[in-house]
């Protein structure tokens, strides 16, 4: 069955550093997520895309936040500057239009800690 | 703007026996649809059952039935005969239809324990 996958599973990083969390939808899915949580929290939406730009976003998803579908399979979810408050487990999830629902389908997610 | 509402921080129920999870929204959508999703302890999100706000029937997936209750702004999750991997987090979720690329809206999520 096909999934979304996402890479890497878990990131530590300084404040400050630049991350960068990969992402590959399903492949026939038009639309993309990235959506975060905050440990012990419910998930906040943080940005879609369709059709190589933004949807919709969130206040969350400021300047220091960026998207890219760098090619056809990778979506990517760019940190400028990394802040403490920025770790999370970061999902990134698909959908079709012919699917019930639209139904996003999440990736494992990357838990980023921020030290 | 769209709010989901979950009571329930915690639930507890024996192996084999089945257990309700309460979940009410509110949207002045006219048509959306309401999601299910489960997070193990490990972390990733897996889609269990989806309603759309115009069916006529309540959702069944396995194990898994969505008591969906339109006039009450419920949509509560039933899942049949627990099993001890049915341990988890689990979040009802919605969106609006239409347009592909709407955002969904979490729960805040209820922590089930099966117990052996």
């Amino acid at each position: 069955e096909p999934e979304v996958t996402q890479t890497p599973s878990h990131q530590v990083t300084q404040m400050g550093q630049e991350v960068i969390l990969r992402c590959v939808p399903i492949s026939n899915h038009l639309y993309f997520y990235w959506y975060r949580q905050i440990l012990g929290q419910k998930v906040e939406f943080l940005v879609s895309f369709y059709n190589n730009e933004i949807s919709e976003k969130s206040e969350i998803f400021d300047d220091q936040f960026s998207v890219e579908r760098p090619d056809g399979s990778n979506f990517t979810l760019k940190i400028r500057s990394t802040k403490l408050e920025d770790s999370a487990m970061y999902f990134c999830a698909s959908s079709a239009w012919d699917v019930p629902g639209e139904t996003q389908y999440f990736g494992p997610g990357t838990r980023l800690l921020v030290l | 703007a769209q709010k989901i509402t979950q009571t329930q921080p915690g639930m507890f129920v024996q192996e084999k026996e089945a257990v309700t999870l309460d979940c009410t929204y509110d949207t002045s959508d006219p048509s959306y649809g309401l999601f299910w999703y489960k997070q193990p302890s490990s972390g990733e999100m897996i889609f269990l059952i989806y309603q759309g706000s115009y069916d006529q029937q309540n959702a069944t997936e396995g194990r898994y039935s969505l008591n969906f209750q339109k006039a009450r702004k419920s949509a509560n999750l039933v899942i049949s005969a627990s099993q001890l991997g049915d341990s988890a987090m689990y979040f009802c979720a919605m969106s609006p239809r239409g347009g592909g690329y709407q955002k969904v809206t979490f729960g805040t999520g209820t922590k089930l324990q099966v117990i052996p």
